[in-house]
């Protein structure tokens, strides 16, 4: 059974710092790994989605890793912005399924300036 | 290109009461899941459509159902509405048939907020 957990529950840091933000999964028999961005009342946004072949993908100041051997991925964000506060989501699929995906309970950041 | 539309945005009901919700998937995709996101929480899968049919389903009862139309539009419908089922819905589009949309990639829409009070 798939389970996520998202490491650390909330952050705050000052402006212009870079971050790292955690992510483990129990079932290392994943074919992709996507990490999301929600804003308060907010739908999700897609920020990253890391296929297994791949070890890291990157979106501006954005990186994100794939360790599938540990369980592992992380989501950098580099020189952070107050428009950075959002809570940040990782979410793993069910076995080989599409769309059905196992979220963390995410990492609420706050970026001040 | 419009993404996930979702429809309503904000709705009240009563215990008891039914809901149905709307979504309109992403241009190109084919595929509607649909997610209930309590306050605080991770999104929790409630059931998948793909062709017309239910395809996954999450550990939700069966007061939750849902449809999808041939335009790839869907509805999720709750019967015999309860306070625990105050949540974010929130729709996600993705591509299983072949071709430059099967990436894997989930977009999700705005979600409706349902109170039931």
């Amino acid at each position: 059974k798939q389970e996520v957990t998202q490491i650390p529950a909330a952050l705050s840091v000052p402006e212009g710092e870079n971050l790292v933000l955690n992510c483990s999964f129990t079932d290392s028999a994943i074919y992709n790994l996507q990490w999301f961005r929600q804003d308060p009342g907010k739908g999700l946004t897609s920020l990253l989605l890391i296929q297994s072949s791949q070890r890291e993908q990157t979106s501006g100041r954005l990186n994100a890793s794939l360790d599938k051997s540990s369980g592992r991925s992380t989501l950098y964000i580099a020189a952070s912005q107050p428009g950075d506060s959002a809570t940040y989501l990782c979410a793993a699929p069910v076995g080989g399924s599409q769309g059905n995906l196992i979220f963390g309970k995410g990492t609420k950041l706050s970026v001040k300036p | 290109d419009a993404g996930v539309t979702q429809s309503p945005t904000h709705l009240i009901k009563t215990r008891g009461q039914q809901v149905t919700l709307r979504c309109s998937p992403k241009s190109g995709h084919d595929t509607v899941s649909w997610y209930q996101q309590a306050l605080g929480q991770g999104p929790q899968f409630i059931f998948q459509y793909y062709e017309e049919e239910e395809r996954q389903r999450g550990n939700f009862p069966d007061r939750f159902s849902g449809h999808q139309f041939p335009n790839y539009s869907s509805e999720l419908n709750v019967n015999a509405l309860l306070l625990g089922d105050s949540a974010l819905y929130l729709c996600a589009s993705s591509s299983i048939a072949g071709g430059p949309f099967r990436t894997g990639e989930l977009f999700f829409g705005e979600g409706s907020r349902l109170t039931v009070l």
